[in-house]
């Protein structure tokens, strides 16, 4: 089961700043937390990941609390095409067996509307 | 181009028949991996390869088999034990040396079994 919990939709108005909460109050120290987004009928993009500090990169910033039990996943612009389902992860840093392995829950659709 | 293809696009089948499901990567990577995704759901994995002849069964992996001769390769068969075979399949690869690391995927193929 996803190690998860996000709202099943959002909205927001083009151009402005997109704020998509995650809880992962079960996140243990060896895990990172990471983003992806699926555009309809597309395979998942990579958007970003961290374990406990704050990261930005040219897509979007993970803003992750200090007890990690929380994360906001923060697109600064967003357009019409950010319009999407956007999954948040807990991934195993260690690597071998099935760690490691990304568990996908259903995620939360975010609608950019002109 | 670098990246991961699948085809078809779209594949219909009559029920009884296996069908296989090509995935191709040029990107080098070790780890390669098949998720299935039914309408409003996330992923869930079928199948996955962290090095070449060699892989290991995911969540549901009743119903299904690869193989991974090659390291660039790695398709799926959909036989006709699995029940509920129509669904949207995404392959993905990773370098699976680094950690963290993340997935990519390929843009899908959609399974109709009628």
């Amino acid at each position: 089961d996803a190690k998860t919990t996000q709202p099943t939709s959002m909205d927001c108005a083009e151009g402005r700043a997109a704020n998509l909460p995650c809880n992962h109050s079960t996140i243990s120290g060896n895990e990172y937390v990471y983003w992806y987004r699926q555009i309809h009928s597309q395979g998942p993009q990579y958007i970003i990941h961290g374990l406990k500090n704050n990261e930005t990169n040219e897509m979007a910033s993970l803003i992750i609390t200090e007890d990690r039990k929380s994360s906001t996943l923060i697109l600064p612009h967003a357009t019409l095409r950010d319009t999407a389902v956007y999954y948040c992860i807990v991934r195993s840093v260690i690597y071998g067996g099935s760690q490691g392995n990304l568990i996908f829950g259903k995620g939360t659709k975010l609608s950019v509307k002109p | 181009d670098g990246g991961i293809t699948q085809s078809p696009k779209y594949l219909f089948r009559k029920e009884g028949q296996n069908v296989t499901l090509s995935c191709e990567q040029n990107l080098n990577h070790d780890a390669m991996y098949w998720y299935r995704q039914d309408p409003g759901q996330g992923l869930r994995l079928i199948y996955y390869s962290q090095i070449v002849n060699d892989f290991q069964k995911g969540d549901i992996a009743e119903g299904y088999s690869v193989s991974r001769e090659k390291k660039e390769s790695f398709p799926l068969t959909v036989t006709s034990a699995q029940k509920n075979p129509t669904a949207f399949y995404l392959c993905a690869s990773s370098p699976a040396r680094t950690v963290p690391y993340e997935q990519y995927f390929g843009p899908g193929t959609r399974l109709t079994v009628t």
